[in-house]
């Protein structure tokens, strides 16, 4: 059964850092991996997804990586922001119909 | 944009009575999914379909049905409610296949008394 793990749970960094939030899943036979954001008590918004043959990603700030073999994801957050505050959950999809299995998300919190 | 509605913000049932959660998405996606969302245990899958009258059981289906008579609209039911279906569902649809972005409503925060 597919577990997904991200570190760390929680990360508060003051505005302008670079960050990464790591993600690693037990089972290599994914078809793709995306990143969400989801704001307290709101829904998810896709930030990023890489199919498995890819090694990357990236939309403005943004850049993931993937490296399949080892089960490892990492999402580079550029000059961190305020308005960057959220959760950010990683998701991988083993079957050919998409079904996600998710980690516990990182909690970042950018302060002034 | 890809608009994914939930019929409801917010849902206070008591314990037993019957519940539709309804979804709707305006892209003529294929796929639609349920998921409900609990702290520490992050979001786990109900029931998903894959089409029109297809369902396919998640990792906890037990104590739900799903219904998908039209392609654009997937309900979540639940047949007699209970304290611990208490939660965040959370609605998602994909254009087809593994390889697309599932697009996620702005859920529904269900209390069970």
């Amino acid at each position: 059964k597919q577990e997904v793990t991200q570190i760390p749970a929680a990360l508060s960094v003051p505005e302008g850092e670079n960050l990464v939030l790591n993600c690693s899943f037990t089972d290599s036979a994914i078809y793709n991996l995306q990143w969400f954001r989801q704001d307290p008590g709101k829904g998810l918004t896709s930030l990023l997804l890489i199919q498995s043959s890819q090694r990357e990603q990236t939309s403005g700030r943004l850049n993931a990586s993937l490296d399949k073999s080892s089960g490892r994801s990492t999402l580079y957050i550029a000059a961190s922001q305020p308005g960057d505050s959220a959760t950010y959950l990683c998701a991988v999809s083993g079957t050919s119909y998409g079904k996600l299995t998710f980690g516990q998300g990182t909690i970042l919190t950018v302060h002034p | 944009d890809v608009k994914v509605t939930q019929s409801s913000r917010y849902l206070v049932k008591r314990t037993g009575e019957k519940v539709f959660l309804e979804c709707v998405q305006d892209m003529d996606h294929e796929n639609m999914f349920w998921y409900r969302q609990d702290p520490g245990l992050g979001l786990r899958l109900i029931y998903f379909s894959y089409d029109v009258k297809m369902k396919e059981k998640g990792d906890i289906p037990e104590g739900y049905s799903v219904s998908r008579e039209k392609k654009e609209r997937f309900s979540l039911i639940l047949e007699s409610a209970s304290t611990n279906q208490t939660s965040m569902y959370l609605c998602a649809s994909s254009f087809n296949g593994a390889g697309d972005t599932q697009y996620f409503g702005p859920g529904t925060r269900l209390t069970v008394l």
